[in-house]
């Protein structure tokens, strides 16, 4: 059980917009902790995609972009293209002293 | 640029011990705080461990605290776990990544090496 919680699986057609959720706490999210994104294709290494909740790390394409509010976020991907089908997980800290991930999303392009 | 690298991973009977490395180049390691984090066969990210950039603070998650021993050797431009008293749950792909963030609010992974597998198995 991760203490972020997401959605276990997207898809969308090429072209199209799909939106993940990240779900926290007041122990995380909801207390100010900053949201992170990462893409990940099995068997390499995992990418930052976003940092800081909105912020897009050099050479990530506009496509990607990350929201939060209360004890939530949201990274969305706009024209979806083949290459973004992997999965995606959001990290976060909480009060505990710790880094928390969610379970992950896998993103299927149609 | 920034290459992280991974070593150290086999297979080891429950109860044994392994030691993973992760050399760093292309970056002022010493500036750097680490990150491990794992992934099990068909499961999702977990992080394990997080040292500061002068090693001067160590955290660990409730999974591994007291197994596993997190390091960072600077002259060489390397991070270490040292792993203990294994079992089959510990099995997975573990990664190496810088540290970015000035505090907990913060923290993020920045860039990640491609991992090494740990296989627990008798």
């Amino acid at each position: 059980q991760s203490v972020l919680t997401q959605p276990p699986s997207v898809s969308g057609a090429p072209g199209q917009r799909v939106t993940i959720s990240c779900t926290g706490s007041s122990s995380n999210i909801g207390a100010g902790y900053d949201v992170h994104w990462y893409q990940h294709l099995p068997g390499t290494a995992p990418k930052l995609l976003i940092y800081g909740n909105t912020n897009r790390p050099s050479g990530v394409p506009d496509r990607f972009s990350g929201s939060k509010s209360g004890s939530s976020a949201s990274l969305a991907i706009t024209g979806l293209q083949a290459e973004d089908e992997a999965d995606y997980y959001c990290q976060s800290c909480d009060s505990s002293l710790r880094v928390v991930f969610g379970g992950g999303t896998k993103l299927t392009v149609l | 640029q920034v290459q992280l690298v991974e070593s150290g991973g086999g297979e080891v009977q429950p109860g044994g011990s392994l030691r993973l490395s992760c050399a760093a180049s292309g970056l002022t390691f010493r500036n750097y705080g680490m990150h491990w984090v794992r992934q099990a066969p068909d499961k999702g990210l977990e992080w394990v461990a997080i040292i500061w950039y002068d090693g001067s603070e160590k955290y660990y998650a409730d999974s591994v605290r007291g197994r596993f021993t997190i390091s960072k050797d600077n002259s060489k431009k390397t991070l270490y776990l040292e792993m203990n008293s294994l079992s089959a749950e510990d099995t997975a792909i573990y990664y190496c990544a810088t540290a970015r963030g000035n505090s907990w609010s913060r923290f993020y992974m920045d860039v990640w090496g491609k991992g090494t597998t740990v296989t627990v198995s008798s």
